[in-house]
């Protein structure tokens, strides 16, 4: 799987928008994009996910480069229930190595 | 409910005693896997399994083993646990292999020593 670039940590207030940044330049065609996250004492949570066309749920709105080398996960109105780190990850489609290697992600923390 | 149950939750072990991780789901999945994650670090892949004895190594295969002898069942075994096996593992399931979301349980935490 290609590689994924996060910042390390981020900081908002609750209410805000928050935009977490990726960066994926050599991502392959058939690689999606997933977003997990995970607070502290838990196992990781699936966020969204996407190939190519901008995504939405009731979590989050994933925001793809058209050229697929960055992504964009906009988290709107944040709550202190949304402090955990987020994770970039690829994870090409078909075939038994589909796995998900995991980073460090990003520590989004939320004050009050 | 879409549930992935680990058990133990927490585990201490003497260096040398043998250690037994289980994980069950609920959800009929064909692919389960078992991650471990240490302060600071990602989630490096131990096992998967595809099915009922189809299983194959991750990154960091070395000194595990792994079992599945029923599809909703995957357990995770360290003969001989060393110290440097501290640590939370996760035990996660997927529908099929083609790319679909992974459901995490809520993790053992081993402590060696």
């Amino acid at each position: 799987d290609a590689k994924t670039t996060q910042p390390d940590s981020m900081e908002s207030t609750e209410g805000e928008t928050v935009h977490l940044p990726c960066s994926h330049a050599t991502i392959s065609g058939n690689e999606y994009i997933y977003w997990y996250r995970q607070v502290p004492l838990q196992g990781p949570e699936y966020v969204t996910h996407g190939l190519q066309q901008n995504t939405t749920n009731s979590m989050a709105f994933l925001a793809i480069a058209s050229d697929r080398k960055s992504s964009t996960l906009i988290l709107p109105h944040v709550s202190l229930r949304d402090a955990a780190v987020y994770h970039c990850i690829l994870r090409a489609s078909g075939g038994s190595n589909a796995k998900l290697t995991f980073g460090k992600g990003t520590k989004l923390s939320v004050k009050s | 409910d879409m549930k992935v149950t680990q058990m133990p939750r927490y585990l201490i072990k003497r260096m040398g005693e043998n250690v037994l991780l289980e994980c069950g789901q609920d959800m009929s999945h064909e692919t389960m896997y078992w991650y471990r994650q240490d302060p600071g670090l990602g989630l490096q892949l131990i096992y998967i399994s595809y099915d009922v004895d189809s299983n194959s190594e991750g990154d960091i295969p070395k000194g595990y083993r792994v079992s599945r002898k029923k599809r909703e069942h995957f357990s995770l075994i360290l003969d001989s646990a060393k110290t440097n096996q501290t640590s939370v593992y996760f035990c996660a399931s997927s529908f099929g292999v083609s790319g679909n979301t992974l459901y995490f349980g809520e993790g053992s935490r081993l402590i060696v020593v």
